[in-house]
């Protein structure tokens, strides 16, 4: 199976600081790539995304930076607030033809208010 | 939030007892899939479908089956619970199947003793 991982497993951050929150895929064909956040005991809720053919996508306060050299993708969070604290996860498809994303474990972020 | 409800939320049952899922949803999106969600494994797909009574197998659909008789419904089946089966089930919709923009319900935890 694929494998998506995430390097830091937790994140604290004070509150109005950047966060970024990085991830690994092992796949070198995965060519679209998504983020989700996941508050507690509530379903995953989509972010952004990005497909193979961009190094950078913006979107409101959150930016999605994609290095397919490294395999290796980051999602930045601009002046993070409490409401952001929740799991982040990124999740890659092989094939933009078929339905299967793989999910990573998730990183935790905490803001600190 | 996007029209998906799950039923039940919360249940608990005993090993070799069948066990079903509903996804309700009031999107008339064509694609719904079934995940579910372990520590240390995130999100992986059981079933999904492509439209009523299509539907195909994800990345660990052994001891599931799934069925689609309406548009709007989904269910997931469990023919004979076990242990390991023991986790928090979500449900999904896509307009397409080339995004990866999932609306996710709420969740089903379902504990197998």
């Amino acid at each position: 199976g694929e494998s998506v991982g995430l390097h830091l497993p937790t994140l604290s951050v004070q509150e109005g600081d950047n966060s970024i929150i990085n991830c690994a895929y092992s796949n070198s064909a995965s060519d679209y790539f998504i983020w989700y956040k996941q508050e507690s005991g509530k379903g995953p809720q989509f972010i952004i995304d990005i497909r193979s053919n961009m190094d950078k996508r913006q979107g409101q306060r959150v930016t999605v930076l994609l290095n397919k050299t490294v395999k290796h993708l980051s999602l930045q969070i601009a002046a993070t607030q409490p409401g952001d604290s929740a799991v982040y996860f990124c999740a890659e498809n092989p094939n933009l033809t078929g339905n299967q994303f793989y999910f990573g474990t998730g990183t935790s972020l905490t803001v600190i208010p | 939030d996007a029209g998906i409800t799950q039923s039940p939320r919360h249940k608990v049952t005993e090993t070799g007892t069948p066990v079903t899922l509903r996804c309700h949803q009031t999107e008339n999106h064509r694609y719904m899939y079934w995940y579910r969600q372990d520590p240390g494994h995130g999100l992986r797909l059981i079933h999904y479908s492509y439209g009523v009574k299509d539907t195909d197998k994800g990345e660990v659909s052994d001891g599931y089956s799934v069925s689609r008789s309406k548009t709007e419904d989904f269910l997931l089946t469990l023919e004979s619970a076990t242990s390991s089966q023991t986790s928090v089930y979500f449900c999904a919709i896509s307009r397409d199947r080339n995004t990866g923009e999932l609306f996710f319900g709420e969740g089903s935890r379902l504990t197998v003793l």
